[in-house]
């Protein structure tokens, strides 16, 4: 159980271009999404946190105007990456938690984009 | 959030038993200390999660001592496979679940 499936798995496009990311819980209802982004050998930084039905809540330093989130529903979230450069090429993660109890987040297996 | 403050590598062999000790030393009342494994290019891999004393399941042991302000993952009989980063995460209710990942334990496992 506690399945969270993230699509695509890679991404590769030109700079400029909008990339979507989707991040969906398969077997269990998400009330919460995290978004992380993680360079080479560091650990993952967390982007923004996101509840379903609600504007997402993002960490400091990161545009939201750049890195737009959507949590419609309780099994889908999406990060849409905006005007995408060079910059951005990064390893993006999603996870997804069961808001019942005590449950621990369950994470994608992560988008690897690159901008050329 | 708890900040937690984990050794930045360890090496061991095939077959021995491997603890990682996690520092967090603020962590709240309704913090869970939770233990993720992450391979190369790939998501983290939630291994066990715990409250207070000792959580045992099939892949490993967490003990957690009476004020919490530590945590130690104990693997047991490591193979080849084992070798990734190990990330103690600690969260609860109050901040929304929402975590801090440290920079994590890089486990090497040699034969």
């Amino acid at each position: 159980g506690a399945v969270v499936s993230q699509h695509p798995s890679r991404v590769i496009c030109k700079s400029g271009t909008s990339v979507k990311i989707e991040c969906r819980s398969l077997d269990f209802q998400a009330t919460t999404m995290f978004w992380y982004r993680q360079f080479p050998k560091q650990s993952l930084m967390l982007m923004a946190t996101s509840n379903e039905g609600s504007k997402a809540t993002y960490e400091q330093g990161v545009e939201k105007d750049k890195f737009l989130i959507n949590h419609a529903s309780l099994t889908l979230s999406t990060l849409t990456v905006t005007s995408a450069h060079p910059e951005d090429s990064s390893f993006y993660i999603c996870s997804a938690r069961d808001g019942q109890g005590n449950q621990p987040q369950h994470f994608g297996d992560g988008t690897r984009l690159s901008i050329l | 959030l708890a900040k937690t403050t984990q050794p930045i590598s360890m090496d061991s062999y095939e077959g021995q038993e491997v603890n990682i000790t996690c520092s967090h030393n603020n962590i709240a009342t309704n913090d869970y200390i939770t233990w993720y494994q992450q391979f190369p290019s790939q998501g983290p891999r939630f291994i066990i999660q715990g409250y207070k004393t000792k959580v045992t399941n099939e892949v490993a042991s967490l003990f957690i001592p009476a004020d919490r302000k530590s945590s130690t993952l104990s693997l047991p009989r490591v193979s080849l496979s084992d070798t990734a980063v190990y990330y103690c995460l600690v969260g609860g209710y109050t901040g929304g679940f929402k975590t801090i990942f440290g920079a994590g334990t890089r486990l090497f496992v040699k034969a």
